[in-house]
């Protein structure tokens, strides 16, 4: 059964504080891992999908790697407007599409001006 | 990407009655999924819709608890029957996008007495 555990449950930091949110994952095969921003009310924002060990993708503050058993989600000098809820989901190798997502259940990300 | 709206934004209702949610996409999607997000879980699937055919139920879910209705390639309905407390939950659409990117509507949150 393919698995997603996300650390911390919750983390504060300050404006400008450094950090980086962990996933941990258990898939047999994976096809794709993903990265969500989800704010209060609202549904999940998509922010990255990664495929492959090694690989990483940016977009402003946020970075997001890969390894066989892991992605981090690194915030580099995170701002008020940074804090969210910030889910990871893996597709396995043997899914028939999109539906095939497991989830976390996420970090909640509070960053304090 | 994907547009989509999703109605009613939230709602209280009474035990036993139904709630039907609606999901409208400004674009043709094949795939239409319906998710739960109960607090402090995971995103769960609940079924995968496709215009044309009855939809897809994950394990733990009913048609006749969550009726779902796919009469075009833009719309979608998810009827939450004989709702009881336990039923109390954010409700989200959600469409297949190339490359398995997940959009999904703002969701519904819903609220039984």
């Amino acid at each position: 059964e393919d698995q997603v555990t996300q650390s911390p449950e919750a983390l504060r930091l300050q404006e400008g504080e450094s950090s980086s949110l962990n996933c941990s994952y258990t898939v047999s095969g994976l096809r794709g891992l993903f990265w969500y921003r989800q704010d209060p009310g609202k549904g999940p924002e998509f922010l990255f999908t990664l495929y492959s060990a090694g690989e990483e993708k940016e977009k402003e503050r946020l970075k997001a790697t890969l390894t066989k058993k892991e992605s981090f989600l690194h915030i580099t000098a995170p701002k008020p407007e940074d804090s969210a809820t910030y889910l990871c989901a893996v597709q396995a190798a043997s899914g028939g599409g999109a539906d095939g997502l497991t989830f976390g259940k996420g970090t909640h990300l509070i960053i304090q001006p | 990407s994907a547009v989509i709206s999703q109605k009613p934004s939230r709602d209280i209702c009474q035990r036993g009655t139904s709630l039907t949610i609606q999901c409208q996409v400004d674009s043709q999607v094949t795939m239409m999924f319906w998710y739960r997000q109960q607090p402090g879980q995971s995103l769960t699937l609940i079924a995968t819709a496709n215009q044309g055919s009855e939809a897809t139920y994950e394990s733990g879910f009913v048609i006749d608890k969550f009726p779902i209705s796919r009469p075009n390639l833009t719309f979608s309905t998810l009827t939450v029957s004989n709702m009881s407390p336990e039923d109390s939950s954010i409700y989200l659409c959600s469409v297949s996008w190339p490359n398995e990117k997940l959009f999904f509507g703002s969701g519904t949150q819903l609220s039984v007495l």
